[in-house]
């Protein structure tokens, strides 16, 4: 079975602060990695999609990684601001129904 | 997430009542999935359908019930057999392999 590690569980931050999260899997086999914001008590929010032909994709701000063979994923976020506060989380997909989620990394950005 | 309808979002339930979470969406796609979240942990399947009347069972699906009668309704239902039913409710779709899911608000259900 698929593991989606997140490391760390937490992390606190200055704004402005460039800042990169974890995301790790045990099975190389899969079909795209996603990662997704969850402000406190509300669903996620998609944030990126990377198909597993791809390295990485970048949207605004954010740039996350993929690199596959060894089972790895970062989320780089540039220049973070208080508003990015929320806790991230990773997924990885296997089949129409597989996906697999990581607990998260809550962020907090201090102003 | 847009057009995810996710209704009630607080929910309590007492012992040996049955209670049902309704899921709605708007985007027009096949895939629908249930999720339970308890705190700090990630995300674990109950339920999916990828179209209408069909739907399999995830990880976790003891104690649940769906239905999938219409494209656009995916509702679940917590029955008297799930012993530890105090969770974030939060209800997917998709379009299938290698797009995009969708989450909804979530609902939280709370046993009194």
């Amino acid at each position: 079975k698929q593991e989606v590690t997140q490391i760390p569980a937490a992390l606190s931050v200055p704004e402005g602060e460039n800042l990169v999260l974890n995301c790790s899997f045990t099975d190389s086999a899969i079909y795209n990695l996603q990662w997704f914001r969850q402000d406190p008590g509300k669903g996620l929010t998609s944030l990126l999609l990377i198909q597993s032909s791809q390295r990485e994709q970048t949207s605004g701000r954010l740039n996350a990684s993929l690199d596959k063979s060894s089972g790895r994923s970062t989320l780089y976020i540039a220049a973070s601001q208080p508003g990015d506060s929320a806790t991230y989380l990773c997924a990885t997909q296997y089949n129409f129904n597989k996906f697999y989620f990581g607990s998260g990394t809550k962020l907090n950005v201090k102003p | 997430d847009g057009g995810i309808t996710q209704s009630p979002k607080y929910l309590f339930r007492k012992e040996g009542q049955n209670v049902t979470l309704s899921c709605e969406q708007n985007l027009n796609h096949d895939a629908m999935y249930w999720y339970r979240q308890d705190p700090g942990q990630g995300l674990r399947l109950i339920y999916y359908s990828q179209i209408v009347n069909d739907f399999q069972k995830g990880d976790i699906a003891e104690g649940y019930s769906v239905s999938r009668e219409k494209k656009e309704s995916f509702p679940l239902t917590v029955t008297s057999a799930q012993k530890n039913p105090t969770a974030f409710y939060l209800c997917a779709v998709g379009q299938g392999f290698g797009n995009t899911i969708y989450f909804g608000e979530g609902s939280w259900l709370t046993v009194v």
